[in-house]
């Protein structure tokens, strides 16, 4: 069945990197996304990648694809304090629906 | 275009009225998703819609929910006789394909 994990939190300071983790069940996923959501609203999208990828970097961003290991990583470089959110991860399958199965999110705690 | 709108960002109700919540995606988008997300969840899906069609619904989707996109824009989604169980961010999405971007969501509070 489809089911992706993720740990509830992680506080890392204000400079350092930020890694969350993320496992997931179904290996027929299409794409596998990170979003974010800050308290009260919805959700940004703030990276995705086809899961015949393994890197993908954008910015601040890196994102880190095990397909053997189901396993998929966001790593924020140089954390700030407006990057604490949660942080959910999520994977679509197919060309139809493109139904989205998300994590229960990990809150990220910047100390400054 | 400002992105996913949705109306009303709260609404309080009480147990058994009906409600109504509306969604306009970013214009050209023909996919229309909802979802609903408790506290401390992530999203759940409910349904989606390509333009018009409603293609695919969830089971979490009762009797008492239903949806529409006429004419293949904005969507609305009501739920009848409103359950306490049923309080919950109820966020709309839209995508032009791979990609879905997330409006602010409605809290509904039913007591």
């Amino acid at each position: 069945g489809e089911d992706v994990e993720q740990s509830l939190f992680l506080s890392v300071r204000e400079g350092d990197s930020s890694v969350i983790n993320c496992t997931y069940t179904d290996s027929s996923s299409t794409y596998l996304y990170w979003y974010k959501q800050e308290p009260g609203a919805g959700l940004q999208l703030l990276t995705y990648i086809f899961s015949n990828m393994d890197m993908k970097q954008d910015q601040r961003l890196t994102v880190l694809l095990n397909k053997k290991d189901k396993h998929l990583s966001l790593r924020i470089a140089d954390t700030q304090t407006g990057d604490s959110a949660i942080y959910f991860c999520a994977e679509s399958f197919g060309s139809g629906t493109y139904k989205y199965i998300f994590g229960t999110g990990t809150r990220l705690k910047v100390l400054a | 275009d400002t992105g996913v709108s949705q109306d009303p960002r709260h609404k309080i109700t009480k147990r058994g009225q009906n409600v109504t919540f509306r969604c306009d995606p970013i214009s050209e988008h023909n996919r229309l998703y909802w979802y609903r997300q408790t506290l401390g969840q992530g999203p759940e899906f409910l349904t989606y819609f390509q333009n018009e069609a409603q293609l695919e619904k969830s089971r979490l989707l009762s009797d008492r929910f239903s949806a529409e996109r006429p004419k293949g824009s904005f969507s609305t989604l009501e739920i009848q006789r409103t359950e306490q169980g049923d309080s919950a961010m109820y966020l709309c999405a839209s995508s032009p394909g791979a990609e879905a971007f997330f409006g602010q969501g409605t809290r509904l509070t039913v007591v």
